[in-house]
């Protein structure tokens, strides 16, 4: 069974930097063709894809915001690290991070989720 | 913002069936396989079709995806009550290397 659960701070100032933490379970971030991405949802709003990690190390992000990401990762703790500096009241929102597999023809989709994390940015 | 756009809302009432469509651009939809999320109210996305038409383990067949051109479709057949939640769509976009979402359709049992 794979599980992925977020971890972080529930409120942030602005200006602050955001650390956040995916610890995986049942899936190896070794594994070629695993990947784990971040995803963002504002109250009320939509989904936003933020940043990507793949096995191999290849990294992709969100082009507005790829000034403000960083990401890694931990294989021998099975763990995804986002950072996102300069945080803003606009970036309150549940933060989730997914596990990114591949079909058949090698195409990437989001095919497990995290709970997901409340950041709230505020002073 | 998001690049897909779809209806915000869809309705049906229980055994009919609702569609939902998703509208983007040849560098993604176009391009690149589809992807469908349901969202129930306070709950993480869950995966409900992939690679356009591929329904994962645990989706009942009342679940069918399309794609034609730079549109694609979820079909929700013989709808039930707890198929009320926020679908999204979402696929790999070439130009902007990244994912894009849709902007979300809230299906409503009447």
């Amino acid at each position: 069974q794979i599980t992925l659960k977020e971890s972080g701070p529930t409120l942030v100032k602005p200006t602050q930097t955001l650390t956040l933490t995916c610890t995986l379970s049942g899936l190896s971030l070794s594994t070629g063709g695993v990947g784990v991405g971040w995803i963002r949802q504002p109250p009320g709003k939509a989904l936003e894809w933020l940043a990507l990690i793949y096995w191999n190390d290849d990294k992709r992000f969100r082009p507005s915001l790829k000034s403000r990401l960083t990401i890694t990762k931990d294989s021998s703790k099975n763990q995804v690290v986002l950072t996102m500096t300069n945080m803003d009241p606009m970036d309150t929102a549940t933060y989730y991070c997914a596990h990114d597999t591949r079909d058949v023809n090698w195409y990437g989709y989001f095919k497990h989720w995290g709970q997901g994390t409340r950041v709230t940015v505020s002073s | 913002q998001s690049v897909l756009t779809q209806p915000p809302s869809a309705s049906g009432t229980p055994g009919q069936r609702v569609t939902i469509f998703c509208s983007g651009s040849s560098s993604n939809i176009g391009s690149k396989p589809v992807t469908w999320f349901q969202q129930l109210p306070g709950t993480a996305p869950k995966l409900v079709m992939y690679s356009n038409n591929e329904r994962p383990s645990g989706v009942p067949d009342r679940f069918s995806g399309s794609k034609s051109g730079t549109s694609a479709f979820l079909d929700i057949s013989g709808l039930q009550s707890d198929d009320e939640a926020e679908y999204y769509c979402a696929s790999w976009d070439g130009s902007l290397n990244g994912y894009v979402f849709g902007t979300g359709t809230k299906v409503t049992v009447l």
